[in-house]
């Protein structure tokens, strides 16, 4: 089945540093990925939608030059926190898509949790 | 506009209980349906999908869910509770333009 990698799964740094988290799909090739932010308890929020090649499209209110996502191939988006501040911390999460039925289905990675300090 | 709503933040059913989350959407076109897990400090796996055909839709780890159009809801049920079955349940349609929307999500409690 289709399987994606998120890297790292948890991850602590100072203020004002950049942190990069890893989206990969391992088996399937995803034109388009999804990264969306997880506070307690609450659902998903997409942040934006990845597409190899070209630059992300990013949702009202999401800061793109503070989320900084690339695409380069067609397994493998990142997204970079860049200037982490404590109220970056949050529960990251991408997924890619792919074509099933003429639906598209969304495979998820584990999750990063963020944590700034 | 496409909208999900999950009814009910919190559910809690004793174990061998049935268990049954409810959920509605609204779209504008036939809409794919998906109900996705999450266990704590995880990504979403998904339970099962609508897309065409049998309104009735079995998925992993004893989990169905019905489609009904007049209704427009995509209720989860399962016959039986299990501990194991304790995670966040989220509801989510997809109408086209790579857009999914999610609902707010249902926690499921399973007590002993």
């Amino acid at each position: 089945g289709a399987v994606v990698s998120q890297h790292p799964s948890w991850v602590i740094c100072k203020s004002g540093t950049s942190v990069k988290i890893e989206c990969r799909s391992l088996d399937f090739q995803a034109t388009t990925m999804f990264w969306y932010r997880q506070f307690p308890k609450q659902s998903l929020m997409l942040m934006a939608t990845s597409n190899e090649g070209s630059k992300a499209t990013y949702e009202q209110g999401v800061e793109k030059d503070k989320f900084l996502i690339n695409h380069a191939s067609l397994t493998l988006s990142t997204l970079t926190v860049t200037s982490a501040h404590p109220e970056d911390s949050s529960f990251y999460i991408c997924s890619a898509s792919r074509e099933s039925g003429g639906a598209n289905v969304l495979t998820f990675g584990a999750g990063s949790r963020l944590t700034v300090l | 506009a496409q909208s999900v709503t999950q009814l009910g933040s919190h559910v809690s059913v004793s174990e061998g209980a049935l268990v049954l989350l409810r959920c509605n959407y609204s779209s504008s076109v036939p809409p794919y349906l998906f109900w996705y897990v999450q266990y704590p400090n995880q990504g979403l796996q998904l339970l099962l999908k609508y897309t065409t055909g049998a309104t009735l839709v079995k998925g992993i780890n004893g989990f169905e869910a019905e489609f009904k159009k007049s209704e427009t809801s995509f209720h989860l049920t399962k016959p039986s509770a299990h501990m194991s079955d304790a995670a966040e349940y989220f509801c989510a349609v997809y109408t086209g333009g790579f857009k999914t929307i999610f609902g707010a999500g249902t926690r499921l409690f399973v007590k002993a």
